[in-house]
């Protein structure tokens, strides 16, 4: 089965600390993994797709397909960064859906 | 940008109450789809559409139907609603060329069923 499992309902950081939002993959091949955040009373929005390799507003996320993880880092929370995230993956085999994780509520305190 | 627009952002309906949530999107995407959000348990997708008049189950599609007569707009029925079915509704859309994963999303529904 294709899953995808954030253990962290819950997660909050102090401004200025490293913050790590835990992202865990059941899927047999090459996945393609995505970070999406949502702000309060914004919408659902991509911060980041693996293959890109990218930094989006400090974040970086490193695919490990021995430990099957995608975990989202930043080394220095920001207040903004408070938010809903959730990590996704491409299903395989017909069409494709982006599966979701149950997401994690990070909250950053001044 | 694209604009995917759901036309309720609050909705209150009674239980058997026959509900309809509309989303347009203006991007001509190809793809279409309506998530719940629940808290702890994340999104669930409960129906999509690939083409016009095309559409396929998603995990949870009991209890729903969808319309999509027109390439821009995507329905989401709930034939005879239920408390259990109190939820944020989100509609998003993506376009086939060069799939990248990025869907993008409505600002949602927020149904209470009383």
């Amino acid at each position: 089965a294709q899953r995808v499992t954030q253990p962290e309902k819950l997660l909050s950081v102090f401004k200025g600390a490293p913050v790590e939002l835990k992202c865990n993959y059941s899927y047999s091949g090459s996945p393609e993994l995505f970070w999406y955040v949502q702000y309060s009373r914004q919408r659902l929005q991509l911060l980041l797709r693996h293959i890109s390799r990218e930094s989006i507003k400090g974040f970086t996320a490193d695919l490990n397909k021995g430990e099957t993880s995608f975990h989202l880092k930043k080394p220095f929370a920001q207040e903004e960064d408070s938010a809903m995230y959730y990590c996704a993956l491409i299903t395989q085999g017909g069409s494709e859906k982006l599966v979701f994780g149950k997401g994690t509520k990070l909250t950053v305190n001044p | 940008d694209v604009k995917v627009t759901q036309s309720s952002r609050y909705l209150v309906k009674r239980t058997g109450e026959k509900v309809f949530l509309e989303c347009v999107q203006d991007m001509d995407h190809e793809n279409m789809f309506w998530y719940r959000q629940d808290p702890g348990l994340g999104l669930r997708l409960i129906y999509f559409s690939y083409d016009v008049k095309m559409k396929e189950k998603g995990d949870i599609p009991e209890g729903y139907s969808v319309s999509r007569e027109k390439k821009e707009r995507f329905s989401l029925i709930l034939e005879s609603a239920s408390t259990n079915q109190t939820s944020m509704y989100l509609c998003a859309s993506r376009g086939l060329a060069g799939f990248t994963g990025e869907l993008f999303f409505g600002e949602g529904s927020r149904l209470t069923v009383l």
